[in-house]
């Protein structure tokens, strides 16, 4: 079975300010892990993925993540904190064998302070 | 172009009623999912579509939910004598059915349920 873990349903930073939203999961077989983003009246759409090959992954809007297996972590990072990037965020995990179940963590809804 | 539209975006029904959520899905997907957003909970996998393939259920939560496909196309997702319990955002997502790390979901923007 597979879970996810993000820690701080709601997280507030400074405009220019680094972003940092946290995953961990919790899977008995090798993961695919994904972050999904839903802006303000909109559906929720890929951010970005971890398949395979390279842990440090980069997605749209200048976000990236890096997969640590030793922590089993997928921490999500932006260098500088722009006004639209306030959404919520939502990380997912399936295993990577095929399994077209996303289970998904409870969110965290970014606030980006002026 | 046009994406995942459901319908209505809003419900109220009172307990015991039967409610109908409509999702059509981006034309040429071939792959659809629902899902369930609780008050405080993460996404709750329902119920998942792939072409003519016999759906998988594993998610729905009792019997008094049902999901069909029409066509390849447009779902229902069926839920019978409704509780309050099942008060939630419930969200239908397609895609291109080619696996989850090669096909990204794409979601509609939901449909709020309110039993009172």
């Amino acid at each position: 079975a597979q879970s996810v873990t993000q820690l701080g349903s709601h997280v507030s930073v400074s405009e220019g300010a680094l972003v940092l939203l946290r995953c961990n999961y919790s899977s008995s077989v090798p993961p695919y892990l994904f972050w999904y983003v839903q802006y303000p009246n909109q559906g929720l759409q890929l951010l970005l993925k971890y398949t395979t090959g390279a842990t440090l992954v980069k997605g749209i809007n200048g976000f990236e993540a890096e997969f640590k297996k030793s922590e089993t972590s997928f921490h999500l990072t932006k260098p500088s904190a722009h006004m639209s990037d306030a959404a919520e965020y939502f990380c997912a995990v399936t295993p990577n064998f095929g399994n077209e179940k996303l289970t998904f963590g409870t969110g965290t809804r970014l606030t980006i302070i002026p | 172009g046009a994406g995942v539209s459901q319908s209505p975006s809003n419900k109220v029904t009172e307990k015991g009623k039967d409610v109908e959520l409509r999702c059509d899905p981006i034309s040429g997907h071939t792959a659809l999912y629902w899902y369930r957003q609780s008050l405080g909970q993460g996404l709750e996998f329902l119920i998942y579509f792939q072409g003519n393939s016999a759906p998988d259920k594993s998610g729905l939560p009792s019997d008094r939910f049902s999901a069909e496909r029409t066509g390849g196309s447009v779902s229902t997702l069926t839920i019978q004598r409704t509780q309050q319990e099942d008060s939630a955002v419930y969200l239908c997502a397609s895609s291109l059915g080619q696996g989850v790390n090669n096909s990204p979901l794409h979601f509609g923007n939901g449909t709020r349920l309110t039993v009172t």
